[in-house]
Protein backbone atom coordinates (compact mmCIF):
# COMPACT_ATOMS: atom_id res chain seq x y z
CA UNK A 1 0.00 0.00 0.00
CA UNK A 2 1.17 3.27 -0.48
CA UNK A 3 2.79 5.68 2.17
CA UNK A 4 4.22 8.80 2.88
CA UNK A 5 6.59 9.43 5.61
CA UNK A 6 8.04 12.74 6.70
CA UNK A 7 10.57 12.26 9.11
CA UNK A 8 10.49 15.56 10.70
CA UNK A 9 7.71 16.97 12.74
CA UNK A 10 9.23 19.98 12.78
CA UNK A 11 11.78 22.15 11.95
CA UNK A 12 13.54 25.11 12.62
CA UNK A 13 15.51 27.64 10.62
CA UNK A 14 16.54 31.26 10.83
CA UNK A 15 15.53 33.18 8.32
CA UNK A 16 18.23 33.39 5.21
CA UNK A 17 18.93 30.07 5.51
CA UNK A 18 18.27 27.17 3.29
CA UNK A 19 15.97 24.68 3.96
CA UNK A 20 15.20 20.87 2.84
CA UNK A 21 11.97 19.11 3.91
CA UNK A 22 12.33 15.21 3.78
CA UNK A 23 9.32 13.39 2.34
CA UNK A 24 10.01 9.21 1.71
CA UNK A 25 6.88 7.04 -0.24
CA UNK A 26 6.27 3.91 -0.83
CA UNK A 27 4.08 3.24 -4.05
CA UNK A 28 3.98 0.32 -6.44
CA UNK A 29 5.24 2.04 -9.85
CA UNK A 30 6.36 5.56 -10.80
CA UNK A 31 4.06 8.03 -8.69
CA UNK A 32 2.90 11.47 -9.00
CA UNK A 33 4.46 13.33 -5.95
CA UNK A 34 3.17 16.67 -4.79
CA UNK A 35 4.12 19.60 -1.49
CA UNK A 36 1.35 20.90 0.06
CA UNK A 37 1.70 24.07 2.11
CA UNK A 38 -0.91 25.27 4.94
CA UNK A 39 -1.16 28.63 6.79
CA UNK A 40 -3.14 28.44 10.32
CA UNK A 41 -6.14 28.37 9.84
CA UNK A 42 -6.18 28.00 6.34
CA UNK A 43 -6.54 25.32 3.33
CA UNK A 44 -4.06 23.53 1.42
CA UNK A 45 -2.18 25.15 -1.53
CA UNK A 46 -0.01 22.96 -3.97
CA UNK A 47 2.98 24.45 -4.03
CA UNK A 48 4.66 22.02 -7.10
CA UNK A 49 3.91 18.38 -8.37
CA UNK A 50 6.16 16.10 -10.22
CA UNK A 51 3.97 13.82 -12.94
CA UNK A 52 6.87 12.66 -15.01
CA UNK A 53 9.84 13.60 -16.82
CA UNK A 54 12.70 15.96 -15.27
CA UNK A 55 13.37 15.11 -11.59
CA UNK A 56 13.57 18.64 -10.63
CA UNK A 57 10.54 20.74 -9.66
CA UNK A 58 10.22 24.05 -9.64
CA UNK A 59 7.31 25.22 -7.65
CA UNK A 60 5.64 28.43 -6.66
CA UNK A 61 7.07 30.94 -4.27
CA UNK A 62 10.87 30.14 -4.78
CA UNK A 63 10.52 25.85 -3.69
CA UNK A 64 11.36 23.12 -5.91
CA UNK A 65 11.54 19.62 -4.89
CA UNK A 66 13.89 16.51 -6.83
CA UNK A 67 12.43 13.27 -7.60
CA UNK A 68 14.69 10.63 -6.74
CA UNK A 69 13.88 7.02 -7.22
CA UNK A 70 16.85 5.27 -5.72
CA UNK A 71 16.15 6.77 -2.41
CA UNK A 72 11.83 7.11 -2.71
CA UNK A 73 12.27 10.65 -1.88
CA UNK A 74 10.49 13.98 -3.24
CA UNK A 75 12.36 16.61 -0.79
CA UNK A 76 11.42 20.05 -0.91
CA UNK A 77 14.17 22.62 -0.54
CA UNK A 78 14.57 26.49 -0.55
CA UNK A 79 18.51 28.51 -0.62
CA UNK A 80 16.39 31.16 1.36
CA UNK A 81 13.78 30.75 3.47
CA UNK A 82 11.72 34.20 4.14
CA UNK A 83 9.82 34.79 7.75
CA UNK A 84 6.62 34.14 5.94
CA UNK A 85 7.37 30.73 5.00
CA UNK A 86 6.31 29.77 7.87
CA UNK A 87 3.65 27.03 8.22
CA UNK A 88 3.01 23.45 7.66
CA UNK A 89 3.99 20.96 4.92
CA UNK A 90 2.65 18.88 3.43
CA UNK A 91 4.16 15.60 1.21
CA UNK A 92 1.57 13.63 -0.50
CA UNK A 93 1.17 10.79 -3.58
CA UNK A 94 -2.29 9.70 -5.06
CA UNK A 95 -3.96 6.54 -3.30
CA UNK A 96 -4.42 3.26 -5.69
CA UNK A 97 -7.46 2.06 -4.05
CA UNK A 98 -10.00 4.13 -6.27
CA UNK A 99 -11.60 7.12 -5.65
CA UNK A 100 -8.85 9.20 -6.59
CA UNK A 101 -7.73 9.46 -2.69
CA UNK A 102 -4.83 10.89 -1.78
CA UNK A 103 -2.42 9.93 0.78
CA UNK A 104 -0.44 13.01 2.35
CA UNK A 105 2.13 12.73 5.16
CA UNK A 106 1.82 13.64 8.67
CA UNK A 107 3.13 16.73 7.92
CA UNK A 108 5.91 19.04 8.87
CA UNK A 109 5.88 22.44 10.70
CA UNK A 110 8.02 24.75 9.72
CA UNK A 111 9.46 27.45 12.03
CA UNK A 112 11.29 30.39 10.89
CA UNK A 113 13.94 32.46 13.49
CA UNK A 114 15.06 36.11 12.57
CA UNK B 1 -8.06 29.22 -12.52
CA UNK B 2 -8.95 25.78 -9.86
CA UNK B 3 -10.31 27.90 -7.01
CA UNK B 4 -12.24 26.00 -4.43
CA UNK B 5 -14.20 28.24 -2.09
CA UNK B 6 -15.58 27.19 1.10
CA UNK B 7 -18.81 28.88 3.24
CA UNK B 8 -18.84 29.39 5.94
CA UNK B 9 -15.59 29.88 6.62
CA UNK B 10 -16.68 30.09 10.64
CA UNK B 11 -19.50 28.83 12.06
CA UNK B 12 -20.37 28.42 15.75
CA UNK B 13 -23.27 26.55 16.62
CA UNK B 14 -25.07 25.15 19.72
CA UNK B 15 -24.78 21.33 20.73
CA UNK B 16 -27.87 19.16 19.11
CA UNK B 17 -28.38 21.61 15.68
CA UNK B 18 -27.23 21.37 12.42
CA UNK B 19 -25.03 22.52 10.03
CA UNK B 20 -24.22 22.86 6.81
CA UNK B 21 -20.88 23.72 4.88
CA UNK B 22 -20.90 24.08 0.96
CA UNK B 23 -17.75 23.48 -1.21
CA UNK B 24 -17.65 24.88 -4.50
CA UNK B 25 -15.35 24.82 -7.64
CA UNK B 26 -15.62 27.90 -8.81
CA UNK B 27 -13.99 27.47 -12.34
CA UNK B 28 -14.07 24.08 -13.00
CA UNK B 29 -16.29 20.90 -13.06
CA UNK B 30 -15.01 18.95 -10.32
CA UNK B 31 -16.46 14.83 -10.57
CA UNK B 32 -15.39 14.49 -7.31
CA UNK B 33 -14.71 16.13 -3.85
CA UNK B 34 -13.17 15.12 -1.20
CA UNK B 35 -14.17 15.73 2.54
CA UNK B 36 -11.19 16.11 5.43
CA UNK B 37 -11.02 16.55 8.97
CA UNK B 38 -8.31 17.94 10.37
CA UNK B 39 -7.08 18.23 14.47
CA UNK B 40 -4.75 20.27 16.12
CA UNK B 41 -1.53 20.24 14.52
CA UNK B 42 -2.65 16.83 13.08
CA UNK B 43 -2.43 15.91 9.42
CA UNK B 44 -5.77 15.47 7.02
CA UNK B 45 -8.44 12.77 8.12
CA UNK B 46 -10.09 12.10 4.78
CA UNK B 47 -13.72 11.91 5.91
CA UNK B 48 -15.36 10.89 2.50
CA UNK B 49 -15.31 10.84 -1.03
CA UNK B 50 -17.90 12.46 -2.59
CA UNK B 51 -19.47 12.09 -6.78
CA UNK B 52 -21.55 14.00 -8.41
CA UNK B 53 -24.88 12.05 -8.87
CA UNK B 54 -24.48 9.39 -6.90
CA UNK B 55 -23.96 8.65 -3.25
CA UNK B 56 -20.18 9.57 -0.76
CA UNK B 57 -17.84 7.21 -0.08
CA UNK B 58 -17.29 6.90 3.62
CA UNK B 59 -13.91 6.36 5.42
CA UNK B 60 -13.88 3.61 7.74
CA UNK B 61 -15.08 4.84 11.19
CA UNK B 62 -16.82 7.77 9.70
CA UNK B 63 -20.47 8.07 10.73
CA UNK B 64 -22.48 8.48 7.44
CA UNK B 65 -25.83 9.40 9.32
CA UNK B 66 -23.70 12.07 11.05
CA UNK B 67 -21.85 13.25 8.39
CA UNK B 68 -24.44 13.91 5.40
CA UNK B 69 -22.58 14.60 2.20
CA UNK B 70 -24.68 15.47 -1.05
CA UNK B 71 -22.55 16.09 -4.32
CA UNK B 72 -25.68 17.74 -6.32
CA UNK B 73 -24.04 19.19 -9.37
CA UNK B 74 -20.58 19.36 -10.71
CA UNK B 75 -19.57 22.76 -8.87
CA UNK B 76 -21.09 21.89 -5.36
CA UNK B 77 -20.83 19.55 -2.64
CA UNK B 78 -21.80 19.89 1.12
CA UNK B 79 -21.57 18.63 4.28
CA UNK B 80 -24.50 18.47 6.35
CA UNK B 81 -23.03 17.91 10.30
CA UNK B 82 -26.27 16.79 12.24
CA UNK B 83 -26.98 17.09 15.77
CA UNK B 84 -23.63 18.28 16.48
CA UNK B 85 -21.70 17.65 19.74
CA UNK B 86 -18.43 19.33 21.29
CA UNK B 87 -16.28 16.88 20.03
CA UNK B 88 -17.44 17.49 16.37
CA UNK B 89 -15.75 20.83 16.70
CA UNK B 90 -13.01 20.82 14.41
CA UNK B 91 -11.54 21.79 11.24
CA UNK B 92 -12.84 20.72 7.93
CA UNK B 93 -11.63 20.95 4.82
CA UNK B 94 -13.14 19.97 1.22
CA UNK B 95 -10.97 19.35 -2.25
CA UNK B 96 -11.88 19.13 -5.49
CA UNK B 97 -10.61 16.84 -8.29
CA UNK B 98 -10.94 18.35 -11.73
CA UNK B 99 -12.79 16.11 -14.52
CA UNK B 100 -8.83 16.65 -16.80
CA UNK B 101 -6.71 15.64 -13.30
CA UNK B 102 -8.69 12.94 -11.83
CA UNK B 103 -6.48 10.17 -13.26
CA UNK B 104 -3.05 12.27 -11.55
CA UNK B 105 -4.24 12.69 -7.80
CA UNK B 106 -4.31 16.43 -8.41
CA UNK B 107 -6.47 18.19 -5.88
CA UNK B 108 -7.75 21.78 -4.96
CA UNK B 109 -8.50 22.81 -1.75
CA UNK B 110 -10.55 25.00 -0.04
CA UNK B 111 -9.98 26.98 2.60
CA UNK B 112 -11.46 25.62 5.56
CA UNK B 113 -14.57 25.50 7.84
CA UNK B 114 -13.92 26.34 11.52
CA UNK B 115 -16.62 24.35 13.07
CA UNK B 116 -16.87 24.98 16.91
CA UNK B 117 -20.30 23.56 18.69
CA UNK B 118 -20.65 24.76 22.24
Amino acid sequence: AQSVTQPDIHITVSEGASLELRCNYSYGATPYLFWYVQSPGQGLQLLLKYFSGDTLVQGIKGFEAEFKRSQSSFNLRKPSVHWSDAAEYFCAVPGNTGGFKTIFGAGTRLFVKA
Amino acid sequence: GAVVSQHPSRVICKSGTSVKIECRSLDFQATTMFWYRQFPKKSLMLMATSNEGSKATYEQGVEKDKFLINHASLTLSTLTVTSAHPEDSSFYICSASSTRDRGRGEQYFGPGTRLTVT
